[in-house]
């Protein structure tokens, strides 16, 4: 089975910190993603990379960053904690493919409290 | 511009009757579309998924109808049972390739009351 872990599933932060979120998966996937998941907004997506040290903006990177500097590990950085970034944060990842079955496998999530 | 729309923010079914949930789209691109399930506090995870090419897909008590001339997709679940009660999630796939995007919708929640 595919396995998608994230660092932390709580975490509290104070506005104005620096903060990484971590993931990794076990399966060798090409493409990995951060979303975030808030009530009555659905999962919009901040960044995806689909290599090493490839990453494209998704539809909401202000006030994020990511690194992918290995396969498995795809990181996501919140340069300086804002409360509005208090939120469900989401890892997927996805293999490469030339068809159209673009599955992707989510962790668990870390829900992130900026106060 | 959203592109994937499911419209009812929530629905609550009773136990054992069928639980119908919608989706609409508005990319004539989009050729595979998938239906994710999600509980508190835990990732969403595949339910099941259609290709353009056909109508319709069954997996149990599960079923998902696609009318490409509509753009419009639904999930069926009968008999609908309690542990069935999460937000849904429908996506959509616009082709192959490098970067495998996914669309989300907002999420439908479901509540089936025993």
């Amino acid at each position: 089975d595919v396995k998608v872990t994230q660092s932390s599933r709580y975490l509290v932060k104070r506005t104005g910190e620096k903060v990484f979120l971590e993931c990794v998966q076990d399966m060798d996937h090409e493409n990995m993603f951060w979303y975030r998941q808030d009530p009555g907004l659905g999962l919009r997506l901040i960044y995806f990379s689909y290599d090493v040290k490839m990453k494209e903006k998704g539809d909401i990177p202000e006030g994020y960053s990511v690194s992918r500097e290995k396969k498995e590990r795809f990181s996501l950085i919140l340069e300086s904690a804002s409360t509005n970034q208090t939120s469900m944060y989401l890892c997927a990842s996805s293999l490469r493919t030339s068809w159209s079955y673009n599955e992707q496998f989510f962790g668990p999530g870390t829900r992130l409290t900026v106060l | 511009d959203q592109q994937v729309k499911q419209n009812s923010p929530s629905l609550s079914v009773q136990e054992g009757r069928i639980s119908i949930l919608n989706c609409d789209y508005t990319n004539s691109m989009f050729d595979y579309f998938l239906w994710y399930k999600k509980y508190p506090a835990e990732g969403p995870t595949f339910l099941i998924s259609i290709s353009s090419i056909k109508d319709k897909n069954e997996d149990g008590r599960f079923t998902v109808f696609l009318n490409k001339s509509a753009k419009h997709l639904s999930l069926h679940i009968v008999p609908s049972q309690p542990g069935d009660s999460a937000v849904y999630f429908c996506a959509a796939s616009a082709g192959g390739g490098s970067q495998g995007n996914l669309i989300f919708g907002k999420g439908t929640k479901l509540s089936v009351k025993p």
